[in-house]
């Protein structure tokens, strides 16, 4: 069974930093691209970053550019989203997702973890 | 950049269909794939490719795409039908969202 478990998310002042993890299982880690997509309160879904099967080719949403970074480690299964010079408007739960391929091009998102809450507030 | 706009609620009656519409520029021309989420839960994908059921979705739920609209139909809707859809298509290296739509069975 595929599995994505999504860790780091805890309240940050404006302007901090955070990092969240993501353990992946299930399924050969290196073979699918991953992705992070947030739900900000009474707001909807927002495609935040992915990274390509291999890590050579990352996507940012213009909202994260530059102050963002996304990575994932093969030796531990895991993805991490670095975020640096955070925002009010970054409050929300993180998803991790897994696509369909190696690279998330036209991808969709068929496996996602449980979600992880970060709440950006002085 | 690039927009998919959907309607923010849609209502039906148990047992009828409900159709939940995103638009955008050339839709027809991408992938377009849906998701449903229900209250405290992650997100569940329901349409991929416009009109590709995974495993477990049951076949009353269908997808189409052309021109400029993507539509998810729900026959014989139920209560467990319930909760926020949102389509996503992807475009220049960035995938786009819907607005989301909050399906209600009354």
């Amino acid at each position: 069974e595929e599995r994505l478990v999504e860790s780091g998310g805890k309240l940050v002042q404006p302007g901090g930093s955070l990092r969240l993890s993501c353990v992946a299982s299930g399924f050969p880690f290196s073979s699918y691209a991953l992705t992070w997509v947030r739900r900000a309160p009474g707001k909807g879904l927002e495609w935040v970053s992915a990274i390509s099967g291999g890590g050579d080719r990352p996507y940012y949403a213009d909202s994260v550019k530059g102050r963002f970074t996304v990575s994932r480690d093969k030796s531990s299964n895991s993805l991490f989203l670095q975020m640096n010079r955070l925002r009010v408007e970054d409050t929300a739960v993180y998803y991790c997702t897994k696509g369909d391929g190696v690279l998330p091009d036209n991808d969709y998102l068929e496996t996602w973890g449980q979600g992880t809450m970060v709440v950006v507030s002085s | 950049s690039y927009e998919l706009t959907q309607p923010p609620s849609v209502s039906v009656s148990p047992g009828q269909t409900a159709s939940i519409v995103c638009s955008g520029d050339k839709l027809g021309d991408k992938y377009v794939t849906w998701y449903r989420q229900k209250s405290g839960q992650s997100p569940v994908l329901v349409i991929y490719k416009d009109d590709k059921r995974p495993s477990g979705i049951p076949d009353r739920i269908s997808g189409s795409n052309s021109g400029n609209t993507a539509t998810l139909t729900i026959a014989g809707t139920q209560s467990l039908d319930e909760g926020d859809y949102f389509c996503q298509a992807w475009d220049t290296d960035t995938a786009v969202f819907g607005g989301g739509t909050k399906l209600t069975v009354l």
